[in-house]
């Protein structure tokens, strides 16, 4: 099993770009999480969704969107990127319900907005 | 309101010596808790989790944790430090809501001294 894969593993964009970041799966888990990572305040969460077809706020939403159409695929898109939103972007995924159960991360995606 | 605080941002420790790194919770529930590693540009990985069975928690590579909820702390040790253990360090708390939230602590970095 691959786990938790992201695509595309790094990417640069303008101001005023816009991009998709793609999530997949394959242990069949029906929560996913997108965070963002920056220096010094561990993860935040951006959307998360419980089950396909599903999707939600988190802390940080403004500026993104996201799609889950299929269970095993989570997309996280920037309409119009702005610096501010240079990170590493981590996906997360888990099986069901239950703050026993651990979340399951992907590589990261590095995003640098100039 | 769930916290979490690292009471060291960077540990610098020489091979083969004690590993100690801090973390301190609050939450209003009785919470499951994690340890995570991030090796440098690497997604984050499982050490150990507590979820209110046993408060002494084993983990991998030799890493185990104490739950103490009196003093509401996680500290992650390991009696040796390896070369391969230089990483950040995250603590987290998760609590049971509609998505099962968790808290990431801002990190630990630690380094390891040939």
């Amino acid at each position: 099993n691959a786990g938790v894969t992201q695509t595309p593993k790094f990417r640069v964009l303008k101001t005023g770009q816009s991009m998709t970041l793609l999530c997949a799966q394959d242990m069949n888990h029906e929560y996913m999480y997108w965070y963002r990572q920056d220096p010094g305040m561990g993860l935040r969460l951006i959307h998360y969704s419980v089950g396909e077809g599903t999707t939600a706020k988190g802390e940080v939403p403004d500026g993104y969107n996201v799609s889950r159409l299929k269970k095993q695929n989570f997309l996280l898109g920037l309409e119009s990127a702005a610096p501010s939103q240079t990170s590493v972007y981590f996906c997360a995924s888990k099986g069901g319900a239950g703050s026993y159960n651990e979340q399951f991360f992907g590589p990261g995606t590095r995003l640098t907005v100039l | 309101a769930q916290s979490v605080t690292q009471l060291d941002s960077h540990v610098s420790v020489s091979e083969g010596t004690p590993v100690l790194l801090r973390c301190n919770y609050s939450s209003s529930y009785s919470p499951s808790l994690f340890w995570y590693v991030q090796h440098p540009n690497k997604g984050l990985q499982l050490l150990l989790k507590y979820t209110s069975a046993a408060t002494l928690v084993k983990g991998i590579n030799g890493f185990e944790a104490e739950f103490k909820k009196s003093e509401t702390s996680f500290h992650l040790t390991k009696p040796s430090a390896h070369m391969s253990d230089a990483a950040e360090y995250f603590c987290v708390v998760s609590e049971e809501t509609s998505y099962d939230k968790v808290i990431f602590g801002p990190g630990t970095s630690l380094s390891v001294i040939p």
